[in-house]
């Protein structure tokens, strides 16, 4: 059971334009989502968080959007540079004190061409 | 400062075999925790360990286990190898697994099965 999905399992967008990732998830205990973004061979970058107190999170080109009744989340990028291409990993964090779990959908590979 | 390390970077064993992946944190990180990445799907979750205490544990058989030393180190450990073992093996470290402290992660061990 995928509580936290990613169904597009690729992207490609043009160079200057905006890069919208989308995630779904399931379980209303999620407290915290975390956008990770990956090269290949190397393990995952922390990019952006957002609570699930707030709907939106800027930090530079990077804003996650949360709409917690429809249970989905978004990460913009903007402007698209061609170093984003990377795959990009929603997570959520659920749990108490220092038992929390984080738990990751599948990925989206983005590309962007120059 | 150093982020996470992992060793070794690769490795080859055969089906039956044991084998032991070591990881250390980010210095004044207490939490380490482990997952295996298989091509085309998101990190799944193994262990996770705080203060030299087991946190969590995902849904892996018993041949896996882990544990997190006085300096925060951890090791994991798989017995009698199966080729299904085959995968990305990361080791990710945080200050604290409370709120929505990301996680940092190292580039990984690449487990082959032969």
């Amino acid at each position: 059971d995928q509580q936290v999905k990613q169904n597009s399992p690729s992207l490609s967008v043009q160079e200057g334009r905006i890069s919208i990732l989308n995630c779904d998830y399931t379980n209303s205990m999620f407290d915290y989502f975390l956008w990770y973004k990956k090269y290949p061979a190397e393990g995952p970058t922390f990019l952006i968080s957002i609570s699930s107190i707030k709907d939106k999170n800027e930090d530079g080109r990077f804003t996650v959007f949360l709409n917690k009744s429809a249970k989905h989340l978004s990460l913009h990028i903007v402007p698209s540079q061609p170093g984003d291409s990377a795959v990009y990993f929603c997570a959520a964090k659920y749990g108490a004190g220092n038992n929390r779990k984080l738990i990751w959908g599948l990925g989206t590979s983005l590309a962007v061409n120059p | 400062d150093a982020g996470v390390t992992q060793s070794p970077t690769h490795l080859i064993k055969t089906r039956g075999q044991h084998v032991t992946l070591r990881c250390s944190p980010i210095s004044g990180h207490k939490s380490v925790s482990w997952y295996q990445q298989v091509l085309g799907q998101g990190p799944q979750f193994i262990f996770q360990y705080y203060e030299k205490e087991e946190r969590g544990r995902g849904n892996f058989p018993d041949r896996f286990s882990a544990r997190q030393f006085p300096n925060y180190s951890s090791e994991l450990n798989v017995n009698a190898l199966l080729l299904g073992d085959s995968a990305l093996y990361l080791c990710a470290s945080s200050w604290t697994l409370e709120g929505g402290q990301p996680q940092h992660f190292g580039d990984g061990t690449r487990l082959s099965i032969l």
